[in-house]
This record gives structure tokens, C-alpha cells and sequence, in this order.
């Protein structure tokens, strides 16, 4: 099985900030790698596919890099909307997500 | 755009089957490049994935949930549905669907979410 494991677990950060979340997979993804946001009693959202690709419709402001191991996921300027948790997920071998990172109001 | 919208009881007694309906509107779920998929996500914990199912009928599971899950496809109702066997509480969660694109054949991202549907395993 392949595990992905998040960090930080939480993240404090304001308004305007560049906030960076890693991803780190226990083996090989290649590209196969998608982040979500999700907030509180909603579905996950899709931000970014194939490690680096925004979705349509997502700000521009969010943006992902890496490949094999090891992805983050970059905000440029964190804006009120942004405070959420955060998922990352590949899909090379099966489907597994990572444990999340809350990003909270500091 | 398609929506989806899960159903189904909110409660379910241990040791029994949960069964649960994922009907999507505003597209169909024949189409050859989607699979369709059920994530869960316990109360306030993350997100685990549960299966994947093809129009075709063709099928792909969790190994920690394969022995107890079984996700079926009806193309003349535009539906696809989870059957969860033997559930205890710790299978309480909300239980999402979810349409996953493919590219170049491969499986991609999970791109269209329901809302999500809370079931709870007690006596």
C-alpha cells in the first residue's frame, strides 16, 4: 500500500500570506497526485491534478509541484476563503489520501 | 453539469449491510471515460476510499474493505450503488460519491463530489 503522509498536521497563517503544505508518498507516484480543499460539512473540492494542473475554476493563487515522492501545494496570498483542510491524494497504485492539513486563522 | 446526490438510511445496526444510491443528474454515468467512486470520511478524521466502479461493470476496492464491499452499476437508472457488510461502529462516517475522470485510459482525479451522507452504525 502506498501512504501518503501530510505535514504540517496544522497550519496557522493570515490573510496575505504564502502558505506551503508538503506531501510526501512511501513510494514512487510519478505525477499521480491531486489536492483537495475541503471545508466543514462539505465535499471535498479539486484543486489540482497530475501534481501540477489547476482545475478549471480554481483561483490562480493556488498552485502544486513535484513528482516521485515528495509535492506541495503552494497558496501565493492566503485570502479568507483559503481557511480549510487540505488533502492530497495519489492514484498510482489504488487511491489513498493523505491525513490532512487544517489551515486556521492566526 | 452533472450532480450527484448519495441516499439511503442514516442509521444501520451492526452486523448488518449498509446499502447506499448515488443517482446522478445532468449527465450520464454510461460515459466511457468516468469511473465512479465512494470515499468515506469518519467524524472528524480524513478521507479513506472505498472502491471505483466502470460503467461496464468492471470494479476496483480497498484491500483493508474488499472482503465486505461490493459497488454495482445500473445504467437505465443513471445510478451506482455500495453495499457495506458486517459494519460496526467504526464504520460510521459520511459517505461521499464521486466521478473520477480518466486520462488516456488511466484513472485521474476525483473531480465531481455529492454531498456527502451521514451514516451511523448503532443499536
Amino acid at each position: 500500500d502506498i501512504q501518503m503522509t501530510q505535514s504540517p498536521s496544522t497550519l496557522s497563517a493570515s490573510v496575505r500570506d504564502r502558505v506551503t503544505i508538503t506531501c510526501r508518498a512511501s513510494q514512487n507516484i510519478s505525477s499521480w497526485l491531486a489536492w483537495y480543499q475541503q471545508k466543514p460539512g462539505k465535499a471535498p473540492k479539486l484543486l489540482i491534478y497530475k501534481a501540477s494542473s489547476l482545475e478549471s475554476g480554481v483561483p490562480s493563487r493556488f498552485s502544486g509541484s513535484g513528482s516521485g515522492t515528495e509535492f506541495t501545494l503552494t497558496i501565493s496570498s492566503l485570502q479568507p476563503d483559503d481557511f480549510a483542510t487540505y488533502y492530497c491524494q495519489q492514484y498510482n497504485s489504488y487511491w489513498t489520501f493523505g491525513q490532512g492539513t487544517k489551515v486556521e486563522i492566526k | 453539469q452533472l450532480q450527484l446526490q448519495e441516499s439511503g438510511p442514516g442509521l444501520v445496526k451492526p452486523s448488518e449491510t449498509l446499502s447506499l444510491t448515488c443517482t446522478a443528474s445532468g449527465g450520464s454515468i454510461s460515459s466511457s471515460i468516468y469511473y465512479w467512486g465512494w470515499i468515506r470520511q469518519p467524524p472528524g478524521r480524513g478521507l479513506e476510499w472505498i472502491g471505483n466502479i466502470y460503467y461496464g461493470g468492471s470494479t476496483y476496492y480497498n484491500p483493508s474493505l474488499k472482503s465486505r464491499v461490493t459497488i454495482s452499476v445500473d445504467t437505465s437508472k443513471n445510478q451506482f450503488s455500495l453495499k457495506l457488510s458486517s459494519v460496526t461502529a467504526a464504520d460510521t462516517a459520511v459517505y461521499y460519491c464521486a466521478r473520477q475522470r480518466t486520462i488516456v485510459g488511466a484513472t485521474d482525479a476525483f473531480d465531481i463530489w455529492g454531498q456527502g451522507t451521514m451514516v451511523t452504525v448503532s443499536s
